[in-house]
């Protein structure tokens, strides 16, 4: 079945470094990458987003990358601040349902130290 | 304006008993999936509804259920509850089938004794 992998599962940064979070889909049919941002206590909040004809979208401090061919897409955080700490989900759409599911990997705790 | 808002916030049943879960989508937003997170992973796909009707269904027992009704908020059912049933259940609402976009409510805690 589809899969979706996610590395590394944990990250710990300097304020003000950068961080980067990899996956890997199975699914050469999704064509659509969000990422979620989890805080503790609440839901999944979606940061930012790229389809399968895009290869890299930014949006201030956050950026993402896609590479089709090696069915893979990163998360960059550049200057991260404490408020950045979270974890961190990447999914693909899933192309066998009717509807817009998606599959997530299994998240990447991020720590930033002030 | 408001987000996708679910109720209960916590949840505590007994094996065997049944639940219903509650959901409201954004305004205007008229598909509604549901979503399962145990602790420690992502979350898992159960349901997609739009429009009252399932447009998918993702790998669970017939114990799950799901409905959406006319103002498009949702509930989602599960029977004869089992100890692996305790999770966070999260809800996501959506512009519709064909737009990607899925924006998360804070989702509600079951918890199974």
């Amino acid at each position: 079945g589809e899969n979706v992998e996610q590395h590394p599962s944990t990250l710990s940064v300097q304020e003000g470094d950068s961080a980067v979070i990899k996956c890997t889909y199975s699914d050469s049919a999704s064509n659509y990458f969000p990422w979620y941002k989890q805080e503790l206590g609440k839901g999944p909040q979606l940061i930012i987003d790229i389809r399968s004809n895009v290869g890299e979208k930014k949006d201030q401090r956050i950026a993402v990358t896609l590479n089709k061919t090696a069915k893979h897409f990163s998360l960059h955080i550049t200057e991260t601040q404490p408020e950045d700490s979270a974890v961190y989900f990447c999914a693909a759409s899933i192309s066998d349902q009717a509807g817009t599911a998606l599959i997530f990997g299994k998240g990447t705790t991020l720590s930033v130290s002030s | 304006d408001a987000g996708v808002t679910q109720s209960p916030t916590h949840l505590i049943k007994t094996r065997g008993q049944q639940v219903t879960l509650r959901c409201s989508p954004i305004s205007g937003h008229k598909s509604v999936s549901w979503y399962q997170q145990v602790l420690g992973q992502g979350p898992q796909f159960i349901f997609q509804y739009y429009e009252k009707e399932e447009r998918g269904r993702g790998n669970f027992p017939d114990r799950f259920s799901a409905r959406q009704f006319p103002n498009y908020s949702s509930e989602l059912n599960v029977n004869a509850l089992l100890l692996g049933d305790s999770a966070l259940y999260l809800c996501a609402s959506g512009p519709g089938v064909g737009s990607y976009e899925q924006y998360f409510g804070p989702g509600t805690r079951l918890t199974v004794t």
